[in-house]
């Protein structure tokens, strides 16, 4: 059973740091994309960023509304996804959703974790 | 940057058809996706490419994408139909995926 849970939420201050994790199981993660995707409290989906598989030199991608702010990474070793964000702002309070580029799917995103609260605040 | 434009809302009598639209820029030639999210928990992939079901998605729900508009149908709709829907597309030219704002669907 594919499974995304993330952690490492919480309430932090304006111009603070979070990093967030996202452990994956039940399927061969170092084959997928996998993206960052976040929602304010009342609001629609936005994209955050994405990071590309081994085979695609991990290359990452990012909303402009982050881009030089966050970095999302992967380790295969621990079928982990992280983001690491910076300069947090209160527009950043959202929950973030790690979620998976499925394969033969046009890279729709198959699979989503239950989604984690960061709050920015003073 | 690409923009998908989506009905804030949609309303729709028990056992007839819900048909929520997504517009954009020559939508048509883009491979679009539709995620159905209930409140307080994550959302689900219903359409893939425009017009695939994923395993366990039932038949009623159906995709189209044509010209400027990308248009999720769901047929003899259910109480439980009840959500929010997003259209998404890949935008090349940003190298960003894109959301539409979202339809609210309610079942009268």
């Amino acid at each position: 059973e594919v499974q995304l849970v993330e952690s490492g939420g919480g309430s932090v201050q304006p111009g603070g740091s979070l990093r967030l994790s996202c452990a994956a199981s039940g399927f061969t993660f170092s084959g997928h994309y996998m993206d960052w995707v976040r929602q304010a409290p009342g609001k629609g989906l936005e994209w955050v960023g994405r990071i590309r598989n081994k085979a695609n030199n991990y290359i990452t991608e990012y909303a402009a509304s982050v881009k030089g702010r966050v970095t999302i990474s992967r380790d295969e070793s621990r079928n982990s996804l992280y983001l690491q964000m910076n300069g947090l702002k209160t527009d950043d309070t959202a929950v973030y959703y790690c979620a998976r580029e499925g394969l033969n799917i046009a890279m729709a995103l198959d699979y989503w974790g239950q989604g984690t609260l960061v709050t920015v605040s003073s | 940057s690409y923009v998908l434009t989506q009905p804030p809302s949609v309303s729709v009598a028990p056992g007839k058809t819900a048909s929520i639209t997504c517009g954009g820029d020559n939508i048509g030639i883009k491979n679009v996706h539709w995620y159905q999210q209930k409140p307080g928990q994550a959302p689900v992939l219903v359409i893939y490419h425009d017009t695939d079901l994923p395993s366990g998605i039932p038949e009623r729900v159906s995709g189209s994408n044509s010209g400027s508009t990308a248009t999720l149908t769901i047929r003899r709709v259910e109480a439980g139909d009840e959500a929010d829907y997003y259209c998404q597309v890949w935008d090349s030219s940003s190298v960003h995926w894109v959301f539409g704002g979202g339809t609210r669907l309610t079942v009268l």
